[in-house]
């Protein structure tokens, strides 16, 4: 069964610093999808970034990218130029592609954001 | 706005009630997910539905939890007989077709049940 992992509970960054979330997943498929989901307060889960397991090349959103490592089986978020706003949960999911298509989500890391 | 809407925002119950959670997708997406966030934890998958299937409710609890999608109207989470430990957050997320890890999907903000 696949499963993601994310060791880090609660990370702390200065606002304008910048910060890595960790994560790293278990599966024996070749073809998947990564993701990362940011949880404010308000619950509403928000997607900030995709990666397709296929393409060497690290996804890049605004201040947000990736570094996809497959063959470690890692996937860290970056988040540049931190914000008041980026002040919440932040979720690594996995989906392998075919059938179902269902989200694999890690425990979460709370992250805060020092004026 | 066109995203998914989730009702109750919250619903608190009393042991031995039935739970009913609704879920209405995004216009014209005909795939909804049902996920539980425990506290302290991820989402876990519950149900995967199609309009009128259940396409896979590997993660659904064997006893008292239930799911459909009908071809009309939202999709809805029973839970019959509610204990303690079914408080959480309930979310739904719709896609637009199978594949959603490559179509989007997009999630609703929650039902918060608290059985007491």
């Amino acid at each position: 069964a696949q499963t993601v992992t994310q060791s880090q509970p609660e990370m702390s960054v200065q606002e304008a610093e910048t910060v890595t979330l960790s994560c790293t997943y278990d599966t024996s498929e070749s073809d998947y999808y990564l993701f990362w989901y940011k949880q404010p307060p308000s619950r509403q889960m928000i997607l900030v970034i995709r990666q397709e397991a296929y393409k060497q090349q690290n996804a890049t959103e605004n201040r947000f990218s990736v570094n996809f490592q497959k063959a470690a089986k890692s996937f860290s978020l970056k988040i540049s130029d931190s914000q008041l706003g980026d002040a919440a949960m932040y979720f690594c999911a996995y989906c392998a592609t075919g059938a179902n298509s269902k989200l694999t989500f890690g425990k979460g890391i709370t992250l805060s954001v020092r004026p | 706005n066109a995203g998914v809407m989730q009702n109750p925002r919250h619903l608190v119950r009393r042991r031995g009630q039935e739970a009913r959670l609704r879920c209405s997708p995004v216009k014209g997406h005909s795939h909804v997910y049902w996920y539980r966030q425990l506290p302290e934890e991820g989402l876990k998958f519950m149900v995967y539905l199609q309009k009128e299937n259940i396409i896979d409710e590997s993660g659904m609890p064997k006893e008292r939890f239930s799911a459909e999608f009908p071809k009309e109207g939202p999709s809805i989470l029973r839970i019959q007989q509610v204990v303690r430990g079914d408080s959480a957050a309930y979310f739904c997320a719709s896609s637009p077709r199978d594949g959603g890890f490559n179509y989007g999907y997009t999630f609703g903000s929650g039902t918060r049940l608290t059985v007491v």
